[in-house]
């Protein structure tokens, strides 16, 4: 569904290029999350909000910043990109933090 | 730190046999979680458990939460290619809201 929405969907930059990937959602949920996504890994939480102005620290948060000035967007910034953080990127919303949370298209990032 | 197993990590069976994916958390949860993702797509949510010895059924499905909340099962009976795909749990744990994945079991269906 077009509730949460990921911009770029793909996406090929250098090594220690700045790259910011957008997340917005419409749902007015409080929670908003980034995972990246890696073979044999699995899904692994980078960073999440609570609310507007609040963020914390996942499993996985060097070398990634965050930001959440609304509600609705989440951007996730890599300040120096390294070829470790190819990966798929997905942002995901949920009303509370332990509800469901509803995932994005994902964004297929490769860096060179 | 909070950590979930699942098994097996990847399953190929023949169209119509049952499958049988574990999810083990190495601390107690408040609530787990499923979702697929079918290839090239995102996760999406399945289900969600949050009673001491919790059974669930979609139709084909059936969900299972363990009576001590650290581990959990997804049945599929008589499997349908539709049903390819990687099929996640995710535990809740703690006081904060962290979602922990699992790694995901992979199933393909032959026809």
């Amino acid at each position: 569904d077009a509730g949460i929405t990921q911009s770029p969907r793909y996406k090929i930059t250098e090594t220690g290029r700045q790259v910011t990937l957008m997340c917005h959602q419409t749902w007015s949920h409080s929670y908003m999350f980034w995972y990246r996504q890696d073979l044999g890994h699995g899904l692994r939480l980078i960073y999440y909000s609570a609310a507007a102005d609040i963020t914390d620290k996942g499993e996985v948060p060097d070398g990634y910043v965050v930001s959440r000035s609304k509600t609705e967007n989440f951007p996730l910034t890599l300040e120096s990109a390294t070829r470790s953080q190819t990966s798929v990127y997905f942002c995901a919303s949920s009303p509370t933090g332990n509800q469901p949370q509803h995932f994005g298209d994902g964004t297929r990032l490769s860096i060179l | 730190g909070q950590q979930v197993m699942q098994i097996p990590q990847y399953q190929h069976v023949q169209e119509g046999e049952d499958f049988t994916t574990y999810c083990n958390s190495s601390t107690t949860l408040s609530n787990i979680q499923w979702y697929k993702q079918r290839p090239g797509g995102h996760p999406v949510f399945l289900i969600q458990l949050v009673k001491s010895g919790e059974v669930k059924k979609q139709k084909r499905l059936t969900f299972q939460f363990g009576e001590a909340k650290k581990n959990s099962s997804l049945h599929i009976t008589a499997t349908q290619t539709t049903d390819v795909g990687t099929y996640f749990c995710a535990g809740l744990g703690g006081s904060n809201y962290k979602l922990t994945f699992g790694k995901g079991t992979l199933l393909t269906v032959n026809p």
